[in-house]
């Protein structure tokens, strides 16, 4: 089946500066990674996904990446801000069927410090 | 409200009681999925409904785990018997189709078995 790997499980910022978290995927037909952010006491809130027909996508302070090659892909964030402090989950669909039927990542706990 | 709606919010129950968890997924989404988020641990899939088809029950971990989704709509998660290892967080999501769309999660359930 297929196996999600999230580095790293914690990371830690300064406002203002850049934050990336990396994933990689184990099945070749997976076609869709989203990015799901969680605060506390609250369920997953989807900020970015990509499709495997793309290589880049950008939301204002957002941005993803996909290598499908060597299947990994990435979360950016620039200009970090102490709301963005959570959990963030990456997750691939495996087989490349169901959008909804996902397998994450362990998570990466993001602390941005004022 | 417009998005996932779950309950109830916590529920404390006793070892080997059974236990009934409930799911309003947004309005018009056929598409219905049931994750669980243990203590420190990522996103685990369960089950998922597509419109009328036969549900997707590759997820659940054991035979005290059932879902049943009436009307097309509203889903009950229902844990018999339970143990101490099923304490977590059991999310619900929803999503207007199985395919190209994205699903959209609920606060969850915390489930706290003693």
């Amino acid at each position: 089946g297929e196996n999600v790997e999230q580095h790293p499980s914690t990371l830690s910022v300064q406002e203002g500066d850049s934050a990336v978290i990396k994933c990689t995927y184990s099945d070749s037909a997976s076609n869709y990674f989203p990015w799901y952010k969680q605060e506390l006491g609250k369920g997953p809130q989807l900020i970015i996904d990509i499709r495997s027909n793309v290589g880049e996508k950008k939301d204002q302070r957002i941005a993803v990446t996909l290598n499908k090659t060597a299947k990994h892909f990435s979360l950016h964030i620039t200009e970090t801000q102490p709301e963005d402090s959570a959990v963030y989950f990456c997750a691939a669909n495996p087989g490349g069927t169901s959008y909804g039927k996902l397998t994450f990542g362990q998570g990466t706990i993001l602390t941005v410090h004022p | 409200g417009a998005g996932v709606s779950q309950s109830p919010s916590n529920k404390v129950t006793e070892k080997g009681k059974d236990v009934e968890l409930r799911c309003d997924p947004i309005s018009g989404h056929t598409a219905l999925y049931w994750y669980r988020q243990s203590l420190g641990q990522g996103l685990e899939f369960l089950i998922y409904f597509q419109g009328n088809s036969a549900p997707d029950k590759s997820g659940l971990p054991s035979d005290r785990f059932s879902a049943e989704r009436t009307g097309g709509s509203v889903s009950t998660l229902t844990i018999q018997r339970t143990q101490q290892e099923d304490s977590a967080v059991y999310l619900c999501a929803s999503s207007a189709d199985r395919g190209g769309n994205t699903i959209y999660f609920g606060e969850g359930s915390w489930l706290t078995v003693v």
